[in-house]
């Protein structure tokens, strides 16, 4: 078990131009999240996947960011046309859905600075 | 609405010295309730967490929690801070009132331990 990793750890961009980012969950684990930290608050729910089906999309999600979870493994979030407002930790998380598991473990997480 | 409430944005407390970290939620059933440490540029780390059963929970880094149904409270602790403790800490809550199992988060206590 070698925990959720994400790629890349950091990515500075300029405004405009479009990111993508990767998260691999723990190979077992079923339930994929994604979250967004801004400075000096705690992460917000953004979307998440069931194997390869996306559930659930949060309004902070807007029409700019997609997400996707093809083989319902890795999943990439990609953002079009970045804002400076796009700058924060996003942070993945996985966890198994089964009655009595609901722990969400996560990935060391990707900064993003959108200069 | 629903929130999780964490009053206290930063505390400072001496090596060897007990802490306490308070958090307070608003749902309408009880959670499921988990405490998180993040270290500075990193992702988050579960501490314990509760779901049932004994309100008084062990978790890893020799730190508990208890929780207070009558006052909606999860109240972190640990009777000796180490200054390897120092980091913001994370309470968040399932609302177990949907299917998707997303964390609501409080807005985090930073945590700096003094020699």
């Amino acid at each position: 078990d070698t925990g959720v990793s994400q790629d890349p750890r950091h990515k500075i961009t300029k405004r405009g131009q479009n990111v993508t980012f990767r998260c691999d969950p723990i190979s077992e684990h079923n339930r994929l999240y994604w979250y967004r930290q801004t400075l000096g608050q705690g992460p917000e729910f953004l979307t998440y996947f069931q194997n390869e089906a996306q559930l659930e999309k949060s309004r902070l999600l807007s029409d700019r960011f997609s997400a996707e979870r093809p083989k319902g493994s890795f999943s990439t979030l990609e953002i079009q046309r970045t804002e400076q407002g796009d700058s924060a930790m996003y942070l993945c998380a996985s966890s198994l859905a089964r009655t009595g598991l609901y722990e969400q473990y996560f990935g060391p997480g990707t900064r993003l600075t959108v200069t | 609405a629903q929130s999780v409430t964490q009053p206290d944005i930063h505390i400072t407390v001496s090596e060897g010295a007990s802490l306490e970290l308070r958090c307070n939620y608003s749902y309408g059933a009880t959670p499921y309730l988990f405490w998180y440490v993040q270290s500075p540029g990193q992702g988050l780390q579960l501490l314990l967490k509760y779901f049932s059963g004994d309100t008084l929970v062990q978790g890893i880094k020799g730190f508990e929690a208890e929780f207070k149904r009558s006052q909606s409270s999860f109240n972190l602790r640990k009777p000796s801070v180490h200054w390897s403790d120092a980091a913001e800490y994370f309470c968040a809550v399932d609302p177990m009132d949907t299917g998707r199992r997303a964390l609501t988060f409080g807005s985090g206590t930073r945590l700096q331990v003094q020699p």
